[in-house]
This record gives C-alpha cells, sequence and structure tokens, in this order.
C-alpha cells in the first residue's frame, strides 16, 4: 500500500526568507501524481502545485516549486520570498490513475514570522 | 459558479444521534469524495463516488454511509454518532478522467458529545 511521509509536523520562517517542505512517499507504480495542498486558516484546501511522475522536471508557480526525486521518492516544496499569508499547513499527497484514492500526508505547520 | 457547497458548517450531536451531512457540486464532477480531517492523521477518505449510483469505501468507512443519486449531491450519513467520529469533515470533487485535482468545500467541524 502507498504512504506519503511528512516528518516536519511545524516549522517557522521569515518573512521574504526561503523554507523547504518535505515529503516521502513509498511506492512500486510508475505512474502517478504528486500534489502539495495548503489549508490555511479558514479550513479551505487550495492545491498549490502537482507533479506527474513521467515527467522529469519540477514542477514551478510563481514563488513555489518542488524538487522531485523519483528513485528517492521525495517530494518537497519550496515556498521563495515567504509570506504572511503562506502561513498554514501544507499537506502532501500522492495518486495513482485508476485508485480513486488519495493518499495524504500528516501535514506540516507552516509559520511565517513578520 | 458555487464549486464545492457543504453543510452545516458546524454541528454539535449526542452519541447515538444520526444526521446526513450534504455536499454539492455544480461542476459537473463525476468523481465526488468524503474525507475526515483528524490531527496528526492528515485527510483519510472515507467514501467515495465514480458517478451517480456507484460508491465505493475508502480507508475509514465504518459508521458512516454514502449515496449519489445525482451528479450533483454526494450526503454523507451518520447512522449512530460516536464520540469517535468527532472530526472535521470535508467533501471534494473531480473529472473523473483527470482525476488530477480534486476541488474541495468549506469543511463540516462535528463534535459528538
Amino acid at each position: 500500500a502507498q504512504t506519503v511521509t511528512q516528518s516536519q509536523p511545524e516549522m517557522s520562517v521569515q518573512e521574504a526568507e526561503t523554507v523547504t517542505l518535505s515529503c516521502t512517499y513509498d511506492t512500486s507504480e510508475n505512474n502517478y501524481y504528486l500534489f502539495w495542498y495548503k489549508q490555511p486558516p479558514s479550513r479551505q484546501m487550495i492545491l498549490v502545485i502537482r507533479q506527474e511522475a513521467y515527467k522529469q522536471q519540477n514542477a514551478t508557480e510563481n514563488r513555489f516549486s518542488v524538487n522531485f526525486q523519483k528513485a528517492a521518492k521525495s517530494f518537497s516544496l519550496k515556498i521563495s520570498d515567504s509570506q504572511l499569508g503562506d502561513t498554514a499547513m501544507y499537506f502532501c499527497a500522492f495518486y495513482q490513475p485508476g485508485t480513486y484514492k488519495y493518499i495524504f500526508g500528516t501535514g506540516t505547520r507552516l509559520k511565517v514570522l513578520a | 459558479n458555487a464549486g464545492v457547497t457543504q453543510t452545516p458548517k458546524f454541528q454539535v450531536l449526542k452519541t447515538g444521534q444520526s444526521m446526513t451531512l450534504q455536499c454539492a457540486q455544480d461542476m459537473n464532477h463525476e468523481y465526488m469524495s468524503w474525507y475526515r480531517q483528524d490531527p496528526g492523521m492528515g485527510l483519510r477518505l472515507i467514501h467515495y463516488s465514480v458517478g451517480a449510483g456507484i460508491t465505493d469505501q475508502g480507508e475509514v468507512p465504518n459508521g458512516y454511509n454514502v449515496s449519489r443519486s445525482t451528479t450533483e449531491d454526494f450526503p454523507l450519513r451518520l447512522l449512530s454518532a460516536a464520540p469517535s467520529q468527532t472530526s472535521v469533515y470535508f467533501c471534494a470533487s473531480s473529472y473523473s478522467r483527470s482525476l488530477n485535482e480534486q476541488f474541495f468545500g468549506p469543511g463540516t467541524r462535528l463534535t459528538v458529545l
């Protein structure tokens, strides 16, 4: 069975600095998707970025980028120029096509300090 | 588009009571799902549906029932609430063919006393 591990329950970063959130996963499949979701205090789940496993190029979305290491089964999220609005819980998630089941990690609570 | 809507936002129940959490989407999504979020445990899949009339169990289905009579609605029923079902519940939807992005509702915080 697939698993997703986020080993950092809490992190903090100074405003304008860069922070990296870690995620590892376990699967024997070759075709899958990985995601980072953000959950601010409002509780709404927001998709931050996604990565297709067959793509070697790391995904980027503005200040958010990933370091996807397929062989190491690692999928970290880098937030550059951190802003106060980035304060949230961040979840890493895995999806294997055809299973209709997302697997979420336990989350990392990020606090951006002024 | 309203996206994915959930009602109620908050609910308090007594042990043994039943209730239905409502979920609706107006994006014509085939796939809908229910998760529960507990501290330190992330989101866990309760039930999901790939279309009207088709439902299946997720990781933690015990104590919950679902049905999907229309594409738009996917209610979650608690038949006899237990304190262990105290949680935040999220409904999500996506197109089945491109299940690479799920759209989430705002969540329901349920407390069972």
